[in-house]
């Protein structure tokens, strides 16, 4: 089983639609967790972290269910400019001396006029 | 921008040759990350170095390895490249081994032939 699973998409979705991401990750002792997102072929960007109480940013919403191993993104009011890659990123906590990132393999949005 | 800088932009070797790809960290930043970016995959993480020392590896084989520089600019090298070695190649920089927030750039795009 991958440690982060994502839907791959791709998600088609009309200008101004709600849209929203799942992802679950497998080791529960993971302690940070982020969405990303990449436009293509460039590299990717942090978006928000993401935390039990939720967080939001504009249009943006995510959420973390630590009992269900499982994080969300919701988009409201979808732009054009957001079509790109969104990634799930777990930081896992394993008692070792790095912070590797591990990144599910990404959803495809496509924001359509 | 990111301020990280990675070089050669784009790269085409055939199966067997070796290969550097360096990487510039942000000013300040003491610690690089290198990360593998197969197509339609997420990033997938090398190795770590924090201080021109290695501080932790993902799951790749001993022909992938590296150097940091006491600048705290890196180079990742491949030896007896394989076809699956084609991949986008990403660095990140931080500032310490378990800082949250890592700066990607823009990533060297190695065809093997």
């Amino acid at each position: 089983r991958k440690e982060v699973e994502q839907d791959p998409g791709p998600f088609n979705v009309p200008e101004g639609a709600t849209v929203a991401f799942n992802c679950t990750y497998s080791n529960s002792a993971s302690q940070s967790f982020f969405w990303y997102r990449q436009d293509c072929r460039k590299e990717p960007k942090l978006l928000m972290s993401v935390y039990s109480s939720g967080n939001e940013d504009g249009r943006f919403t995510a959420q973390l269910n630590r009992a269900s191993q499982y994080i969300s993104l919701l988009i409201r009011d979808s732009k054009l400019s957001d079509s790109a890659t969104y990634l799930c990123v777990v930081i896992p906590n394993y008692g070792g001396a790095t912070n590797k990132l591990i990144f599910g393999t990404g959803t495809l949005l496509a924001v359509q006029p | 921008e990111t301020g990280v800088t990675q070089s050669p932009t784009h790269l085409i070797k055939t199966r067997g040759q070796q290969v550097t790809l360096r990487c510039s960290s942000q000013s300040g930043h003491n610690t690089v990350s290198w990360y593998q970016q197969a197509l339609g995959q997420g990033p997938q993480f090398i190795f770590q170095y924090y201080r021109e020392e290695e501080n932790g590896r993902g799951n790749f084989p001993p022909r992938f390895s590296g150097l940091q520089f006491p600048n705290y600019s890196s180079e990742l090298n491949v030896n007896a490249l394989e076809l699956d070695d084609s991949a986008l190649y990403l660095c990140a920089s931080s500032l310490g081994q378990r800082s949250y927030e890592q700066y990607f750039g823009p990533g060297t795009r190695l065809t093997v032939t």
